[in-house]
């Protein structure tokens, strides 16, 4: 059955950087997007932006823009996503989720808690 | 951007009985693309709905979605215990995607 499976948690100090990876299986990695979404604590869907998995374009919100890069790895069937100069703002669970696109995302990684503190 | 709101906020009932949500849309979302997630603590969200009406693979049919425009609901016809979660709904016509706040189905 598909899958996404992300990296484990991980902890940085403000002003770094945090990559967080999303590997594929069960279905053509290039024949769809990859959506990342994230969570701060206790709150709503944040969606950050897509990367079109056979032509690597991408489509990022504006808040984002020039601080998060997606970018993949077809030989390994992985996408990553990286967030820099990180603030405590940037703490939350990112989720890597399939999509087409301009479409629904239907199935989603299990999450990866980055938490920023000094 | 398109702003989609979601009420109630939480919506508290007991199993069996049906609940009703709604989520309005700031502009007309193009070619009813508007879909249902459900959420439970410490996991992903779910697909339920997209295309606004059509149900995703495994979903159970008490789950339906309808509207158009700028106003969608979600409907489910008789909670099942597992169904108490955060329901989101998310429009994918325009950049940026957004996501509604969300609403709360509690015991």
């Amino acid at each position: 059955q598909v899958q996404l499976v992300q990296s484990g948690a991980d902890l940085k100090k403000p002003g770094a950087s945090v990559q967080v990876s999303c590997k594929a299986s069960a279905y053509t990695f290039s024949g769809y997007y990859i959506n990342w979404v994230r969570q701060a604590p206790g709150q709503g869907l944040e969606w950050m932006g897509w990367i079109n998995l056979n032509s690597g374009a991408t489509n990022s919100a504006q808040k984002f823009q020039g601080r998060a890069t997606m970018t993949w790895d077809t030989s390994i069937s992985t996408a990553y996503m990286e967030l820099t100069r990180l603030t405590s703002d940037d703490t939350a669970v990112y989720y890597c989720a399939r999509t087409r696109g301009y479409s629904h995302s239907d199935f989603w990684g299990q999450g990866t808690l980055v938490t920023v503190s000094s | 951007e398109i702003v989609l709101t979601q009420s109630p906020g939480t919506l508290s009932l007991s199993p069996g009985e049906g609940a009703t949500l709604s989520c309005r849309a700031s502009q007309t979302v193009i070619s009813s693309f508007l879909a249902w997630y459900q959420q439970k603590p410490g996991q992903a969200p779910r697909l339920l709905i997209y295309g606004a009406s059509s149900r995703a693979t495994g979903i159970p049919d008490r789950f339906s979605g309808s509207g158009s425009g700028t106003d969608f609901t979600l409907t489910i016809s008789r909670l099942e215990p597992e169904d108490f979660a955060v329901y989101y709904c998310q429009q994918y016509a325009f950049s940026p995607l957004t996501f509604g706040g969300g609403t709360k189905v509690e015991i």
